[in-house]
């Protein structure tokens, strides 16, 4: 299947500093990705979608100030988190869909944030 | 965001029984329903999907049962098996945006 990449698996920061996740589809274009955000033993919560070359739409509640989404490339898509405080501290994880393979979306491993 | 609703939150199963997990959805909009299957520290990976014109698909020791009128749709494990043990997700997602809305998440323990 297609493989999706983050990148890091694991952060640490320091609280006020930035952190910023990367994600790339390896073996195809990715034209819309989306952004999740996970807390222990919850569900995933969709946080934006991003679009290749266009802004990122982002669900109701997340502020788009704080987690900065570019998707400069059909095979990156890129999620700082700015300021970051302990309350930011999470599991991220991204996916993108591949148009030449119908619906289905390809996760990424995802990357733990720990802010301290 | 558009809730789909998944039960039980938890399940214990003997190993070579059946695992079942349940979940509803309200939007009539949604046309692609994915099953997720996810270890600690790990993405989520596809398991098994449906689409709401068949109202059953088996994959394996995987099969998902939808009930159009009735808006919900399960996931049946057979034969289930300590390495199945993991945190299942249904999800739901429209023609539109794509985006995937995730149920709440059914961690499965099996049985040795």
């Amino acid at each position: 299947g297609a493989v999706v990449s983050q990148h890091p698996s694991w952060v640490i920061c320091k609280s006020g500093t930035s952190v910023k996740i990367e994600c790339r589809s390896l073996d195809f274009q990715a034209t819309t990705m989306f952004w999740y955000r996970q807390f222990p033993k919850k569900s995933l919560m969709l946080m934006a979608t991003s679009n290749e070359g266009s802004k990122a739409t982002y669900e109701q509640g997340v502020e788009k100030d704080k987690f900065l989404i570019n998707h400069a490339s059909l095979t990156l898509s890129t999620l700082t988190v700015t300021s970051a405080h302990p309350e930011d501290s999470s599991f991220y994880i991204c996916s993108a869909r591949d148009l030449g393979r119908g619906r289905e979306a390809f996760f990424g491993q995802g990357t733990r944030l720990t802010v301290v | 965001q558009q809730q789909v609703k998944q039960s039980p939150q938890s399940l214990i199963v003997q190993k070579g029984g059946i695992s079942i997990i349940n979940c509803a959805y309200e939007n009539t909009a949604f046309d692609y329903f994915p099953w997720y299957q996810q270890f600690p520290g790990k993405g989520p990976a596809l398991l098994i999907a449906i689409r709401p014109d068949v109202s059953e698909k088996k994959e394996g020791r995987f099969t998902i049962s939808f009930n159009k009128s009735a808006k919900q749709f399960s996931l049946h494990i057979m034969d289930s098996q300590p390495g199945d043990s993991a945190t299942y997700f249904c999800a739901a997602s429209t023609g539109g945006g794509f985006k995937t809305i995730f149920g709440a998440g059914t961690r499965l323990f099996v049985k040795a």
